[in-house]
């Protein structure tokens, strides 16, 4: 079956640690997204992806990285700079315009 | 700057009533809206879209309504299942060509639906 595979499901990590998460899609799709959830914020958009070795920032980049060597993968690092790293974290890919999304079951990141 | 907003955090209803959830936005540009249901601990799935050339999508129990000139879209779902208790949030997206296409959520709407 085909979708999008977040890894793990929950993730614990030290202050002042990067941490990276998993995304990967057997969809075929082109572009690819991660979204951060918080009580009461919605989903925010850090970065995408339209094509391979190609990302933009979204509306909170700020201490987070990726990279999109392959169409399949789209690792977020969340780096020790991310002030507020724990919430909610989300995948999605898509097929383009007017298609929507299709999302990943998610990663919830606690910092200890 | 809130582009898409859902203002209602929360939403009561009976079984078999009416559940309407409604969404605004700000930006004349979005031209695609959809509708997205989210249980916790997982992530949110389609639930049903509209281009900005119809006012009205239909699938079953769940209907979007469109107002361009009001910028409103709601969501109808007819008749209300105690299984519809989720987070639904509304996006929208502006695609102007090329290869930059990306939704904006609202913050949600908790909907419960009493047995």
């Amino acid at each position: 079956d085909g979708g999008i595979t977040q890894s793990p499901k929950y993730l614990f990590r030290k202050e002042g640690q990067n941490v990276t998460l998993s995304c990967e899609q057997n969809l075929n799709h082109d572009a690819m997204y991660w979204y951060r959830q918080d009580p009461g914020q919605g989903l925010r958009l850090i970065y995408y992806s339209q094509i391979v070795n190609d990302f933009q920032k979204g509306d909170i980049a700020e201490g987070y990285s990726v990279s999109r060597e392959k169409k399949e993968s789209f690792p977020l690092t969340v780096t020790s700079a991310q002030k507020n790293p724990t919430a909610f974290y989300l995948c999605a890919s898509s097929e383009g315009p007017f298609y929507g999304y299709t999302f990943g079951s998610g990663t919830r990141l606690t910092v200890v | 700057d809130q582009q898409v907003k859902q203002n209602s955090p929360s939403l009561s209803v009976q079984e078999g009533r009416i559940s309407i959830l409604n969404c605004d936005y700000t930006n004349s540009m979005f031209d695609y809206f959809l509708w997205y249901k989210k249980y916790p601990a997982e992530g949110p799935t389609f639930l049903i879209s509209i281009s900005s050339i119809k006012d009205k999508n239909e699938d079953g129990r769940f209907t979007v309504f469109l107002n361009k000139s009001a910028k409103h879209l709601s969501l109808h779902i007819v008749p209300s299942q105690p299984g519809d208790s989720a987070v639904y949030f509304c996006a929208a997206s502006a695609y102007s060509g090329g290869s930059n296409y990306k939704l904006t959520f609202g913050k949600g709407t908790l909907l419960t639906v009493n047995p």
